[in-house]
């Protein structure tokens, strides 16, 4: 979408390797998530920012963390990756209570 | 605890046979009810916010409404292009720009 990229689209890595997700918006949202989605469970948000260096957990935070030092760009790490880390990650933004925008998504597969 | 959850999972519909999806929330207090869609392989795209109980919006084919305890997402006519996934989140009194999500409506319109 325009205003949010997401990077990479697509990836493959093994199991108990380091990950890195990456989110950058050209908006200068105060806010940024990221979300993961799985068949059957919808959006679970992982992390979220609401402003630079300013991060806070979501409702399934383990074996990730994020980075956020500047207002346009916002790291998701899978610290050691495992299979059920294996889904499609969303970032999103928003300036307000009024409606996310969100990106294109990262399909990762942990094998 | 707050909860949102979205019927029928799935809706196979012929072109031009309207029809509604629900979206059913328990929470403490509501600030907004989000509409999205989702088409395969992409992030959610904002439809619709609304705010208070009676209020409705409309969008092309699409009509959205809200009660105390739910909301429809009413679509007249569908065209195949209308075929996705819609989700519906909201957004409560105590969250800090958190949405609390669905788990999705698969919308499936045949010509």
């Amino acid at each position: 979408d325009a205003g949010i990229t997401q990077s990479p689209r697509h990836k493959v890595t093994e199991t108990g390797t380091p990950v890195t997700l990456r989110c950058h918006q050209t908006e200068n949202h105060r806010y940024m998530y990221w979300y993961r989605q799985d068949p059957g469970h919808g959006l679970r948000l992982i992390h979220y920012s609401y402003g630079v260096k300013d991060t806070d957990k979501g409702e399934v935070s383990d074996g990730y963390s994020v980075s956020r030092s500047k207002t346009e760009d916002f790291l998701l790490t899978l610290e050691s990756a495992t299979s059920s880390q294996t889904s499609v990650y969303f970032c999103a933004i928003s300036a307000s209570a009024d409606g996310y925008t969100f990106g294109s998504g990262t399909r990762l597969t942990v094998v | 605890e707050d909860q949102v959850t979205q019927s029928p999972e799935a809706l196979r519909l012929q072109e031009g046979e309207s029809s509604s999806l629900n979206c059913s929330y328990t929470v403490s207090g509501l600030r907004g009810l989000f509409w999205y869609r989702q088409d395969p392989g992409k992030g959610p795209e904002f439809l619709f916010t609304l705010y208070s109980a009676g209020e409705e919006k409309e969008k092309e084919r699409l009509k959205a409404t809200l009660t105390k305890k739910e909301s429809f997402l009413h679509i007249t006519a569908p065209k195949p292009e209308d075929s996705a996934t819609y989700l519906c989140a909201v957004l409560t009194m105590d969250s800090n720009y958190q949405l609390i999500w669905g788990a999705g409506t698969k919308l499936i319109i045949k010509p």
